[in-house]
């Protein structure tokens, strides 16, 4: 079983318009867990990275949440533009595991004007 | 400005070929790594590398090799490819330590025929 679960799989948004993507996890014992965007073609770009004592952090239009204790985080965007366009990967570290990741098999999000 | 340059972005093989994929990062970093990306499947460890000539496989290594002779430089080996190697590669290093981020290359698209 995957150990980072993402929903909705899927979505399309009117340009303008919110949306919040969500990330559970069972990694454990948790380090952190960062949020990468990739656009169509090109190599992931981290958005942010939590921490365990981090509630909410944000990155210009983009808020990440992470509720440590029922093991979920998510990632809000505001006044979604074109450029938004793109899958967003959530990504988990275990304090130990020598450097790996659990990957997200990432949320794809279309803004249609 | 960080970075991490493939030496392909499109490449296409026939079965049975050797394929060298080349990646390069100037950002000094001690960790290298090798993720194939599927549909559906997300991104998957192939091999990483922790330093120079230290290497240790993945969660899919099989069918394929690595190679670490120099800090900056890590490459992927498919020994004999098959057409079930058909893929995006992406490469990524990040600095050692909890909160190192994976920084990503734009990627190979590779097709073995």
């Amino acid at each position: 079983k995957n150990q980072v679960e993402q929903s909705p799989q899927s979505l399309i948004i009117l340009e303008g318009k919110n949306c919040t993507l969500q990330c559970n996890y069972t990694v454990s014992p948790f380090s952190n867990l960062r949020w990468y965007k990739q656009d169509t073609g090109r190599g992931p770009v981290s958005l942010t990275i939590m921490t365990f004592s981090e509630n909410t952090k944000s990155n210009g239009r983009y808020t990440a949440t992470l509720d440590a204790d029922t093991k979920q985080s998510s990632l809000h965007i505001t006044a979604s533009q074109l450029s938004d366009s793109a899958s967003y990967i959530c990504v988990v570290r275990a304090i130990y595991g020598n450097n790996r990741l659990a990957f997200g098999k990432g949320n794809q999000v279309v803004v249609i004007p | 400005d960080v970075k991490v340059t493939q030496s392909s972005r499109y490449l296409v093989k026939r079965t049975g070929e050797k394929v060298f994929l080349e990646c390069v990062q100037d950002m000094d970093h001690e960790n290298m790594f090798w993720y194939r990306q599927d549909p559906g499947l997300g991104l998957r460890l192939i091999y990483f590398s922790y330093d120079v000539k230290m290497k240790e496989k993945g969660d899919i290594p099989e069918g394929y090799s690595v190679s670490r002779e120099k800090k900056e430089r890590f490459s992927l080996i498919l020994e004999s490819a098959s057409t079930n190697q058909t893929s995006m590669y992406l490469c990524a290093s990040s600095l050692s330590g909890q909160v190192g981020e994976q920084y990503f290359g734009p990627g190979t698209r590779l097709t073995v025929t």
